[in-house]
């Protein structure tokens, strides 16, 4: 167990669809980024929040969002899900003051 | 960020040294070099990190050249778990984000 926490392990929903993605990050930590994972596809950075700030943003779609709320879980927002989402989409933390990030053990979302 | 360049693939037989090489030209005098791993779909793991100094862990060794602009991620015993994709990346400080490259595949035989 890393101390990520990413729910719900196992996603399946249909094109148009919206769905959550949720991530606790380890206690303490106050950095969450965002990856996207597609079949046999490097990890591509999404998006990252610090202490409830959108810190910096990749190839995010306009059609996904994602926030960081007071307890400092994230959320990650899929609307009008296409085919090409399917990916695995991992959720990472990290301290401010100490090295390296620590990523859960994905979402795997299939959209059908 | 800087760059990175990494084989895409390397063997290494079971019980012998896996010696992973990466390229980082472009690296800036504040950035850091970091090693990350991923096995099959798992979630990456973290291996080691340095700035200019060689670094030793339980894991690994990671040794960096006198002008940084290339690195070399030692596994002294590679088993069969080490097979995984091997990312070597750069970065500023502990609230900068990670950009994955490529990584090197590692396959691990027997």
């Amino acid at each position: 167990d890393s101390g990520v926490t990413q729910t719900p392990k196992h996603l399946i929903t249909a094109t148009g669809q919206r769905v959550t993605l949720r991530c606790s990050p380890r206690s303490g930590d106050l950095s969450v980024y965002w990856y996207q994972q597609s079949l046999d596809q490097g990890l591509q950075f999404l998006i990252q929040y610090y202490n409830g700030e959108e810190r910096a943003k990749g190839n995010i779609l306009e059609r996904f969002s994602a926030q960081q709320f007071p307890d400092l879980h994230s959320e990650l927002n899929l609307s009008s899900l296409e085919l090409g989402d399917s990916a695995l989409y991992f959720c990472a933390s990290s301290p401010t003051v100490s090295y390296g990030y620590t990523f859960g053990s994905g979402t795997r979302l299939t959209v059908v | 960020d800087a760059k990175t360049t990494q084989p895409p693939s390397m063997d290494c037989a079971e019980g012998r040294a896996a010696n992973l090489p990466c390229n980082h030209s472009t690296i800036s005098g504040n950035e850091y070099v970091y090693w990350y791993r991923q096995i099959h779909s798992q979630g990456p793991q973290y291996i080691i990190h340095g700035l200019k100094n060689n670094e030793t862990n339980e894991m690994a060794s990671l040794i960096i050249t006198e002008d940084r602009k290339s690195s070399t991620l030692i596994l002294p015993h590679a088993t069969l778990r080490d097979t995984a994709v091997y990312y070597c990346i750069v970065r500023r400080d502990n609230t900068d984000k990670l950009i994955f490259g490529t990584g090197t595949r590692l396959q691990v035989f027997p």
